[in-house]
């Protein structure tokens, strides 16, 4: 069935330094990722998305890779701050309107 | 523009109690969607609503889970009678016609005893 792995499930980096998740997902029908980020205690908030005919896009310190032959996508973010703390999800989805496929989620931790 | 809205925001039930969630979409919005997180895990689909008409329930547990829209606007997810293993946080979001985006409420927390 559908599925979206996400590694790892926490991360620890030094303010500054930047941080990769890693996603894979199993079906071919999904062609639109986004990534949310949950805050503690509140609501999930989509932060980028990507689309399968894309395989880069960036938006200042945030970027996301597509490999759609590998089924892979990862999120990028560069000269990590405090407030990048937070849990992130990369999810699939298929057709416009459709469920949303969640991975399991990242603990992000940023060192002061 | 107002966001998703949910209620309550956290709920404490008793194992064989009832417990209805309600959510309020973005005003315009035709698609509802429930989801759910339990234990820390990965947040799970379990309904999508087109205005009031249920368009993929597939990711509902069982038939404790009940959801509504009537008139297309808000929506209510009950569940009858409670079990521990609901103990979660759900999930509301909304989207307007064929866009991708998805717009999420703030969840409701539920702890089931």
């Amino acid at each position: 069935g559908e599925n979206v792995e996400q590694h790892p499930s926490t991360l620890s980096v030094q303010e500054g330094d930047s941080a990769v998740i890693k996603c894979t997902y199993s079906d071919s029908a999904s062609n639109y990722f986004p990534w949310y980020k949950q805050e503690l205690g509140k609501r999930p908030q989509l932060i980028i998305d990507i689309r399968s005919n894309v395989g880069e896009k960036k938006d200042q310190r945030i970027a996301v890779t597509l490999n759609k032959t590998a089924k892979h996508f990862s999120l990028h973010i560069t000269e990590t701050q405090p407030e990048d703390s937070a849990v992130y999800f990369c999810a699939g989805q298929g057709s416009s309107a459709s469920k949303i496929i969640f991975g399991s989620g990242t603990r992000l931790s940023i060192r002061p | 523009e107002a966001g998703v809205t949910q209620f309550p925001s956290h709920s404490v039930i008793e194992k064989g109690q009832t417990v209805t969630l309600r959510c309020d979409p973005i005003s315009g919005h035709d698609n509802l969607y429930w989801y759910r997180r339990v234990m820390g895990k990965e947040i799970k689909f379990l309904l999508h609503f087109v205005k009031e008409s249920k368009q993929d329930e597939s990711g509902m547990p069982n038939n404790r889970f009940l959801a509504e829209r009537t008139g297309g606007t808000y929506s209510t997810l009950k569940v009858q009678p409670a079990e521990l293993e609901d103990s979660g946080v759900y999930f509301c979001a909304s989207s307007q016609g064929q866009n991708l985006q998805q717009y999420f409420g703030p969840g409701t927390r539920l702890t089931v005893t």
